[in-house]
């Protein structure tokens, strides 16, 4: 079945870096990814839609300056979070959605960020 | 707007005993996708199930059965015979018919199934 990859699984980094996070379509094209984030015990919010060739769609809330999305293939999208704070800790998670036909969305198996 | 209702934040049921999840939505949409996942404690998501708001056929996998009422707009998830590799967070997602919108996640129910 169709397969997404997202890496790296874990991150710990100091203040300040920046992280990038990629989310791979394995078998199949995704004209648009979602990039979700997880706060523990936490429900998935919806941070950004990510659209190949064009801007990210940005949620009410989500700063588009710190959580940088490029989706330059139909394959690949990746989240960079800048200058990360201790409070951009999280867990993230893409999804991707086959272009053709009707399919369940597809999740990678998400990026646990700690910012020490 | 969209929205998801999992009012259950956790149960916690003995192995072997059934259990049920509810799940009820709120759309706008008169097509419309209804999913649930698990996330089990290493946290990534595994699909479970996507139902079509137009068929309101119930369906069983194996122990998992889900029961779609759309006159209650609910989407309730019953597992059998419990085990302890069910415990793990549950959620319930809608998505609208446009292929290119998300899901809206419910809040999750944590199932702990003990031994």
């Amino acid at each position: 079945g169709a397969v997404v990859s997202q890496h790296p699984s874990r991150v710990i980094c100091k203040s300040g870096t920046s992280v990038k996070i990629e989310c791979r379509s394995l078998d199949f094209q995704a004209t648009t990814m979602f990039w979700y984030r997880q706060f523990p015990k936490k429900s998935l919010m919806l941070m950004a839609t990510s659209n190949e060739g064009s801007k990210a769609t940005y949620e009410q809330g989500v700063e588009k300056d710190k959580f940088l999305i490029n989706h330059a293939s139909l394959t690949l999208s990746t989240l960079t979070v800048t200058s990360a704070h201790p409070e951009d800790s999280s867990f993230y998670i893409c999804s991707a959605r086959a272009n053709r036909g009707v399919q369940p969305q597809h999740f990678g198996d998400g990026t646990r960020l700690s910012i020490l | 707007a969209q929205k998801v209702t999992q009012a259950q934040t956790e149960i916690s049921v003995v192995e072997k005993e059934d259990v049920t999840l509810d799940c009820v939505y709120e759309t706008r949409d008169t097509t419309y996708y209804l999913f649930w996942y698990k996330q089990p404690p290493s946290g990534e998501l595994v699909f479970l199930i996507r139902r079509n708001s137009f068929d309101e056929q119930n369906e069983i996998s194996g122990r998992y059965s889900w029961n779609f009422q759309k006159s209650t707009s609910s989407f309730n998830f019953t597992i059998t015979a419990s085990q302890v590799v069910d415990s793990a967070v549950y959620f319930c997602a809608l998505k609208g018919y446009s292929g290119n919108t998300p899901l809206v996640f419910g809040k999750g129910t944590r199932l702990s199934v003990i031994a």
